[in-house]
C-alpha cells in the first residue's frame, strides 16, 4: 500500500527566499512520485514527477525534487519564491507511472511574502 | 488542444436530490479516475475506469455512489440522496498510460 505524508499544512517565504516543502512517502514498491500545485478554484498542474533514473528531478516554474530512497523522501525545492508560486501543493505516490490510481498527501499551502 | 473538462463548475443540490458530474477526457485518452478533496484534506481517489469497464472502485463510498465511462460520452460519477457530507471538490483526471491530467474539478455543494 502506498500513502504520503507532507510536514507542515502551511509554509510561508519571502519573495526571493528558498523555498522547501518535504513529502515522505510509504510504498511496498518501486514508487513513482509525483508534485501536483493548485491554484485556487483550479485543477491540479504537474509540477514534476520520478519514475526511473536520475533522482533529481526538474520541473516547470523552476522546482525540482530530489529522490531519496534512504529517506523515503521527495521533497520539493525552489532557489527563489516568486509571488505567483503562492499555492497549494500536493506530493502523491503511485505504485505504477500514473496509469493507477494516485495516493495524495494532504497538501500545503505555500504563502509568498512580498 | 482541450484538456480535460468537467461540467457543471458548481453545483448546489437539497438533501436527499441527485447530483451528476460530467467528465470529458482529453481527445485519445482511454482511462478515467475519480477523486474528492474535502475542505482543507487532499485527494482521495474513488475510482478508476476504462471505456465501458470499472477497473478499480476501491474508493468508492459502498452506497449512493457509481460512475461509468460509456463507450460515447463522458463519464459519469452519480450520487444519489445526496448529504452535507458529499459536499467537496470532485476531480477527474485522464490518462494515456503514465501520466493524469486533472480537470478543474466540480464544487459540490448539498444544503
Amino acid at each position: 500500500a502506498q500513502s504520503v505524508t507532507q510536514l507542515g499544512s502551511h509554509v510561508s517565504v519571502s519573495e526571493g527566499a528558498l523555498v522547501l516543502l518535504r513529502c515522505n512517502y510509504s510504498s511496498s514498491v518501486p514508487p513513482y512520485l509525483f508534485w501536483y500545485v493548485q491554484y485556487p478554484n483550479q485543477g491540479l498542474q504537474l509540477l514534476l514527477k520520478y519514475t526511473t533514473g536520475a533522482t533529481l528531478v526538474k520541473g516547470i516554474n523552476g522546482f525540482e525534487a530530489e529522490f531519496k530512497k534512504s529517506e523515503t523522501s521527495f521533497h520539493l525545492t525552489k532557489p527563489s519564491a516568486h509571488m505567483s508560486d503562492a499555492a497549494e501543493y500536493f506530493c502523491a505516490v503511485s505504485d505504477r507511472g500514473g496509469a493507477n490510481n494516485l495516493f495524495f498527501g494532504t497538501g500545503t499551502r505555500l504563502t509568498v511574502i512580498p | 488542444n482541450a484538456g480535460v473538462m468537467q461540467n457543471p463548475r458548481h453545483l448546489v443540490r437539497r438533501r436527499g436530490q441527485e447530483a451528476r458530474l460530467r467528465c470529458s477526457p482529453v481527445k485519445g485518452h482511454s482511462h478515467v479516475y475519480w477523486y474528492r478533496q474535502l475542505p482543507e484534506e487532499g485527494l482521495k481517489f474513488m475510482v478508476y475506469l476504462q471505456k465501458e469497464n470499472i477497473i478499480d472502485e476501491s474508493g468508492m463510498p459502498k452506497e449512493r455512489f457509481s460512475a461509468e465511462f460509456p463507450k460515447e460520452g463522458p463519464s459519469i460519477l452519480r450520487i444519489q440522496q445526496v448529504v452535507r457530507g458529499d459536499s467537496a471538490a470532485y476531480f477527474c483526471a485522464s490518462s494515456p498510460a503514465n501520466e493524469q491530467f486533472f480537470g478543474p474539478g466540480t464544487r459540490l455543494t448539498v444544503l
